[in-house]
């Protein structure tokens, strides 16, 4: 079992570039969240998904793009790549109303 | 906008002290939940108390909610140097999602 996996977990990225992080749970949850976290701060929601093929926005979606296409995996997008999203990601999923589970992270530095 | 507010934002403790940490919040909640994160590491969900209750244990963590002040603290017993991390406090409105505060950094000296 081997919870929540995040792939890659750590990306140097230049500045109007793109990349996708993947996010896999194994453990048949319906909601899956990614959050962004920077230094000294808690979690802040970027983007969240009810179930398979729903998605919705959180507290800072703006440069960000989500698809949920399998309730499995959860996949984040940065369609060009600003340094102010440099930060650690992390993706997360529950049962409703319950305990999250996080994965490791993904470091993502923009020059 | 943060829902949570946590204080102190950092302590600094004696390995066998306790610990407490406290977290404010600004609307109804249906539950709220308490994490910790080790320095480079994901969170892990420590205890989750539900609007309904006031107070839980759960080894040596004890919680306390108080909706009527829209508070609850986070009691460690007995600490130790493996405690020390980050903590959070997140809460949920009922919408599927959570809400975490800043956090408190609690370091415990051996």
């Amino acid at each position: 079992n081997a919870g929540v996996t995040q792939t890659p977990k750590f990306r140097v990225l230049k500045t109007g570039q793109s990349m996708t992080l993947l996010c896999a749970q194994d453990m048949n949850h319906e909601y899956m969240y990614w959050y962004r976290q920077d230094p000294g701060m808690g979690l802040r929601l970027i983007h969240y998904s009810v179930g398979e093929g729903t998605t919705a926005k959180g507290e800072v979606p703006d440069g960000y793009n989500v698809s949920r296409l399998k309730k499995q995996n959860f996949l984040l997008g940065l369609e060009s790549a600003a340094p102010s999203q440099t930060s650690v990601y992390f993706c997360a999923s529950s049962e409703i109303a319950d305990e999250q589970y996080f994965g490791p992270g993904t470091r993502l530095t923009v020059t | 906008s943060q829902q949570g507010e946590e204080d102190p934002q950092a302590l600094s403790i004696q390995e066998g002290e306790n610990a407490t940490m406290n977290c404010s919040y600004k609307t109804s909640i249906n539950n709220l939940q308490w994490y910790r994160q080790n320095s480079g590491r994901g969170l892990v969900h420590l205890i989750l108390i539900r609007s309904n209750e006031r107070e839980k244990h759960s080894g040596r963590l004890r919680v306390t909610l108080d909706t009527s002040k829209k508070s609850s603290s986070l009691l460690i017993t007995a600490s130790r140097a493996a405690d020390t991390a980050s903590y959070f406090c997140a809460t949920d409105d009922n919408t599927g999602k959570l809400i975490f505060g800043q956090g408190t950094t609690l370091q415990v000296k051996p």
